[in-house]
């Protein structure tokens, strides 16, 4: 089946302007994660999100970022007033959370997001 | 909280000859390990995990690992490399936040260069 997709795929902007970065999950897993990957900070964990529970902030560099799920689905990345040290590639995970495979997490191919 | 040391930045080895990458972790508790590799401006990809079934873990690609909890070690190998191995590797283990979530915590990457 389809794997989990992202979109763009490249993205430039400048700075000070707002992006949404989308991710489409593996249809079925109801656990979605975004991660950061950038080149002095490895790569980090942002949002998580499973089915319709509060989703879980703890690694949002600061409140320029925000992440939404719609219906369970389709999650979109929002970063605000952009700086240059948002420059990174942003990934997205989805997992089962149920079964056996629950604890393992497919990703998308990245969007890279370049600030000038 | 959960860690993961990777000794090594870079790795070069000559098509045929054997590959070894080296991860130690830090867990509190019986951990789930996995590696995962990164193609140039490719997603990450799956290539085996751990989860306390058997401790000798076989992958894609001919990859395997070995747990080994007296040493914390959880070290990736290949009998053969071939070119298509090139790549960054990543060392990475589950760190359970709390009930489902399961955030991934990774290490700084091995690079994994192949002669001809």
């Amino acid at each position: 089946g389809a794997g989990v997709s992202q979109s763009p795929s490249n993205k430039v902007t400048e700075k000070g302007k707002d992006v949404e970065l989308r991710c489409d999950p593996i249809s079925g897993h109801t656990a979605l994660y975004w991660y950061r990957q950038s080149l002095g900070q490895g790569l980090e964990f942002l949002i998580y999100f499973q089915g319709n529970s509060a989703p879980d902030k703890s690694g949002l560099p600061s409140d320029r970022f925000s992440a939404e799920r719609t219906g369970g689905s389709v999650s979109t990345l929002t970063i605000q007033r952009t700086q240059q040290e948002d420059s990174a590639v942003y990934l997205c995970a989805s997992s089962s959370f149920t079964g056996g495979d629950a604890d393992t997490q497919y990703f998308g191919p990245g969007t890279r997001l370049t600030v000038l | 909280a959960q860690s993961v040391t990777q000794l090594d930045s870079h790795v070069s080895v000559s098509e045929g000859t054997p590959v070894l990458l080296r991860c130690n972790y830090s867990s509190s508790y019986s951990p789930s390990l996995f590696w995962y590799v990164q193609h140039p401006n490719k997603g990450l990809q799956l290539l085996l995990k751990y989860t306390s079934a058997a401790t000798l873990v076989k992958g894609i690609n001919g990859f395997e690992a070995e747990f080994k909890k007296s040493e914390t070690s959880f070290h990736l190998t290949k009998p053969s490399a071939h070119m298509s191995d090139a790549a960054e590797y990543f060392c990475v283990v589950s760190d359970r936040v709390n009930t489902g979530f399961q955030k991934l915590v990774f290490g700084t990457g091995t690079r994994l260069l192949v002669s001809p």
